[in-house]
């Protein structure tokens, strides 16, 4: 079965430094991962995506994503973070050849002054 | 990028009541939907798959006669939760995937915050 896991429900980093969000998976074949935010009360945003190709990927707002495929990981991060980008973040895995995500636990990110 | 939009964005309702929920793809066609529900400090749970045309698809143990799903055209797939109870009480979220045999891109409606009294 596919599953997505995020090890930390919560992240703390001070503004200006780098921050690492990480995400394991378990798939059969070739992984789509993705990373969405999630602001308070508010839908999933897109950050970006690991389909095929570059095993780094760049997204939204100043995140990348590094696909590992030895460690199973797709850790998302950022060289310089904001505090602006304290939210919610979820990675996922699409299921099978359907259209379904499968998300992990989340993981909040807090990014203090 | 596409944009999907949720009514109401939130709801108050008693119990026993019916509620519907609308999603809408505001340029884009799609002909497949989700709907999820998320609790609190949660993750999403997918609840169904809604087809234009066709049923909706629900995942286990998810009761299809109290969420009730149809996909009237292209643009539109509503949730009704019938009966609802303090327990239904739920952010329900919709999403539709970008064109595409492949699905690689899902656009997320804002939620829709139901509370059940």
């Amino acid at each position: 079965a596919q599953s997505v896991a995020q090890p930390e429900d919560q992240v703390n980093v001070a503004e200006g430094n780098p921050l690492t969000v990480k995400c394991t998976y378990s798939v059969s074949g070739n992984p789509y991962l993705f990373w969405y935010v999630q602001y308070p009360n508010r839908g999933l945003q897109f950050l970006l995506k690991y389909i095929t190709g570059d095993n780094l990927v760049k997204g939204s707002y100043g995140f990348e994503a590094e696909f590992n495929k030895s460690q199973t990981s797709f850790h998302l991060k950022k060289p310089s973070a904001l505090v602006s980008d304290s939210a919610l973040y979820f990675c996922a895995v699409k299921r099978g050849n359907t259209g379904k995500l499968i998300f992990g636990q989340g993981t909040t990110l807090q990014v203090k002054p | 990028g596409a944009v999907v939009s949720q009514h109401p964005s939130w709801v108050i309702c008693k119990s026993g009541t019916s509620v519907k929920i609308e999603c809408r793809s505001l340029d884009f066609q799609a002909t497949t939907m989700f709907w999820y529900r998320q609790f609190p400090k949660q993750s999403l749970m997918l609840m169904a798959t809604s087809n234009e045309g066709s049923k909706a698809t629900y995942e286990q143990g998810v009761e299809k006669d109290k969420f009730l799903i149809n996909h009237a055209s292209l643009t539109l797939s509503t949730l009704t939760v019938t009966s609802a109870h303090p327990e239904d009480s739920s952010f329900y979220i919709c999403s539709a995937p970008t064109a595409g045999a492949t699905y690689n891109e899902q656009f997320f409606g804002p939620g829709t915050r139901l509370t059940v009294l």
